[in-house]
């Protein structure tokens, strides 16, 4: 049971590039979740999925956009890289949107835009 | 306006040593309250959460105490070890959608010296 996978734990981007931060998970739950952590700051909420087919806009959305075509995966995509958006990013599941079953995270992307 | 704020920022103590983090929210409703370790470098874990009726909880060494009148948590921690050395964020949920946003903490780093 390997929980929440995110790939590639680190990446260097120059602006104005793109990529995906992949995350998949194998417990079968049906919420995702994609923060960012800022240096000193907490986490704050990008994006998340209630189930497969089903996205919606967190507290930062701006310059990312993601898909959830299966339970498993939930990829995160970066279209027009800027420096802002130097951060950890990290994805995390639940069982349901009660948060006492609690997420589980995954150990995080370490995104620098130069 | 919903927050989470936590003291101190850091911390350092001797191995062997106890300590006590604080938490204060504003948020409302309150649904729950959790405390989460997270390593460097990796995402956060789940140490203890608690509901409004709930005032205390332990887990091994980590006693969490919330006064949901005060709108304050505290994670005692008692004969520290080097494996203690962390960030500690406090995590509040409220009932305010049908997703039960969390509130994350900015964390208290915690390190403990031999």
């Amino acid at each position: 049971n390997a929980g929440v996978t995110q790939t590639p734990k680190f990446r260097i981007l120059k602006i104005g590039q793109s990529m995906t931060l992949q995350c998949t998970q194998d417990m079968n739950h049906n919420y995702m979740y994609w923060y960012r952590q800022d240096p000193g700051m907490g986490l704050k909420l990008i994006y998340y999925s209630v189930g497969a087919g089903i996205t919606d806009k967190g507290e930062v959305p701006n310059g990312y956009n993601v898909s959830r075509s299966t339970t498993e995966d939930f990829p995160l995509r970066l279209e027009l890289a800027a420096p802002s958006q130097t951060s950890v990013y990290f994805c995390a599941s639940s069982y349901s949107n009660v948060d006492y079953y609690g997420y589980t995270f995954g150990s995080g992307t370490r995104l620098t835009v130069v | 306006k919903n927050q989470v704020e936590q003291s101190p920022q850091s911390l350092i103590i001797l191995e062997g040593k106890n300590c006590t983090l604080q938490c204060n929210y504003t948020v409302s409703p309150f649904s729950n309250l959790r405390w989460y370790k997270q390593d460097t470098g990796r995402g956060p874990v789940s140490l203890t959460i608690m509901t409004f009726s709930e005032n205390t909880k332990s887990n091994g060494r980590y006693t969490a105490t919330l006064d949901a009148d005060t709108k304050q948590s505290s994670l005692h921690i008692t004969a520290s070890q080097l494996s203690d050395s962390a960030s500690y964020i406090c995590v509040v949920s409220d009932r305010g959608s049908t997703l039960g946003r969390l509130y994350f903490g900015r964390g208290t780093q915690l390190t403990v010296w031999p």
